[in-house]
């Protein structure tokens, strides 16, 4: 049982590259997460989706996309990266029954 | 105003002693509370989780909820040099799909 997992761990890109990264969860949860974390700014959420199929919105979603492929993953992607980007992304998967959140171990993006 | 406010510390206490570490919220809709540690370059692991007023105890911790004063609290007795780390303490109210963390408070433990 891995839990939540994150690929890459580590990524630098220049400005204007795209990227993808990529989350799995385990544990048949229903919900996903996004978030960015920055010095200062705790945890912010990016994007989320509550079911396969579905995604929202969160407090900062510009410059990202997202697609819940199927139940168990969710991916992240920059389609013009900008170095505003530079920072740790976590995904996160919800359980139902206490609300609690599980993440991922992040993932490192510097973007030059 | 933020929903849920926290100081960012820093926060350093010698090994051994008791740790307050403190949140506040604004949403009296928000039920449930959660405290995250966070370990430096790792992901946020889920600590203590309660639901609406009361303390939760959980070995060396506490969490403490005051709904009236909208005041959440964790304790750390016999602190370690291992619980060094941030701390994240997080809140939703029922049938809400998202988590309000507050900004964390970095503690060290001094050997």
């Amino acid at each position: 049982n891995a839990g939540v997992t994150q690929t890459p761990k580590f990524q630098v890109l220049k400005t204007g590259q795209s990227m993808t990264l990529q989350c799995a969860q385990d544990m048949n949860h229903n919900s996903m997460y996004w978030y960015r974390q920055d010095p200062g700014m705790g945890l912010r959420l990016i994007y989320y989706s509550a079911s396969e199929g579905t995604t929202d919105k969160g407090e900062v979603p510009n410059g990202y996309n997202v697609s819940r492929l199927n139940k168990r993953e969710f991916s992240l992607r920059l389609e013009s990266a900008a170095p505003s980007q530079t920072s740790v992304y976590f995904c996160a998967s919800r359980a139902l029954r206490t609300d609690t959140q599980y993440f991922g171990p992040g993932t490192r993006l510097t973007v030059l | 105003q933020k929903e849920v406010e926290q100081d960012p510390g820093p926060l350093s206490v010698p090994e051994g002693a008791i740790v307050s570490l403190n949140c506040t919220y604004s949403n009296s809709a928000f039920q449930y509370f959660m405290w995250y540690r966070q370990y430096s370059r790792k992901g946020p692991e889920l600590l203590m989780y309660t639901y609406s007023s009361g303390n939760k105890e959980d070995g060396r911790f506490t969490a403490q909820v005051d709904k009236s004063s909208k005041y959440i609290s964790l304790f750390i007795r016999d602190s370690q040099p291992s619980d060094s780390a941030t701390y994240l303490c997080a809140s939703s109210h029922f049938g809400n799909e998202k988590l309000t963390f507050g900004t964390g408070t970095r503690l060290t433990i001094i050997p």
